[in-house]
């Protein structure tokens, strides 16, 4: 199978300070990661798009100063959340794209939970 | 904008009885993609139908996809009690996937 890691999988850490947070493609390749956030009781939105060897794309309303990301191998990607915040709480996933011909898979990390004091 | 309704929102039935969940999407995919998650806790991948498939099955899930009504059924039978979870449908078009707002299934037992 396809397994993709998150570490840490919880941090809690205060006000101001910045949170690194990893996610590994264990098996496989992954040329494309992404990003998601999720708060309590709603759906996975999608932060940005880690693309190895070249700049984050962020989506529409994510600051990319906030959410810093880097995607230094074809097995790892790092988003830091820097100068954290009570609000920046959250429940954050990676995903790890596989290509499998036409029909492209991603993989889940477990997900690491961020609470910001 | 992220795009994904799912109805309902929550769905409380008895063990036994079936479940379904209905997704709705607004742009053009390469396939969709159903996964529960157990409060608090990742994502599993329960199944994956392209989007030149009409219909899906695997165990006690089946699905069903209707790409000219941009909507995805997912339906679960026998259900059991340990099926409680929140479900959500992933639109997958090229890389970028888009979720759904999810139904959130408790199973009586």
């Amino acid at each position: 199978g396809a397994v993709v890691s998150q570490h840490p999988s919880r941090v809690i850490c205060k006000s101001g300070t910045s949170v690194k947070i990893e996610c590994r493609s264990l098996d496989f390749q992954a040329t494309t990661m992404f990003w998601y956030r999720q708060f309590p009781k709603q759906s996975l939105m999608l932060m940005a798009t880690s693309n190895e060897g070249s700049k984050a794309t962020y989506e529409q309303g994510v600051e990319k100063d906030k959410f810093l990301i880097n995607h230094a191998s074809l097995t790892l990607s790092t988003l830091t959340v820097t100068s954290a915040h009570p609000e920046d709480s959250s429940f954050y996933i990676c995903s790890a794209h596989r290509t499998s011909g036409f029909y492209n898979e991603q993989f889940f990390g477990p997900g690491t939970r961020l609470t910001v004091l | 904008s992220q795009q994904g309704e799912e109805d309902p929102q929550a769905l409380s039935i008895q063990e036994g009885e079936n479940a379904t969940m209905n997704c709705s999407y607004k742009t053009s995919i390469n396939n969709l993609q159903w996964y529960r998650q157990n409060s608090g806790r990742g994502l599993v991948h329960l199944i994956l139908i392209r989007s030149n498939e009409r219909e899906k099955h695997s165990g006690r899930l089946r699905v069903t996809l209707d790409t000219s009504k941009k909507s995805s059924s997912l339906l679960i039978t026998a259900s059991r009690a340990a099926d409680t979870a929140s479900y959500f449908c992933a639109t997958a078009n090229f890389n970028k996937f888009y979720f759904g707002s999810g139904t959130k299934l408790n199973v009586k037992p």
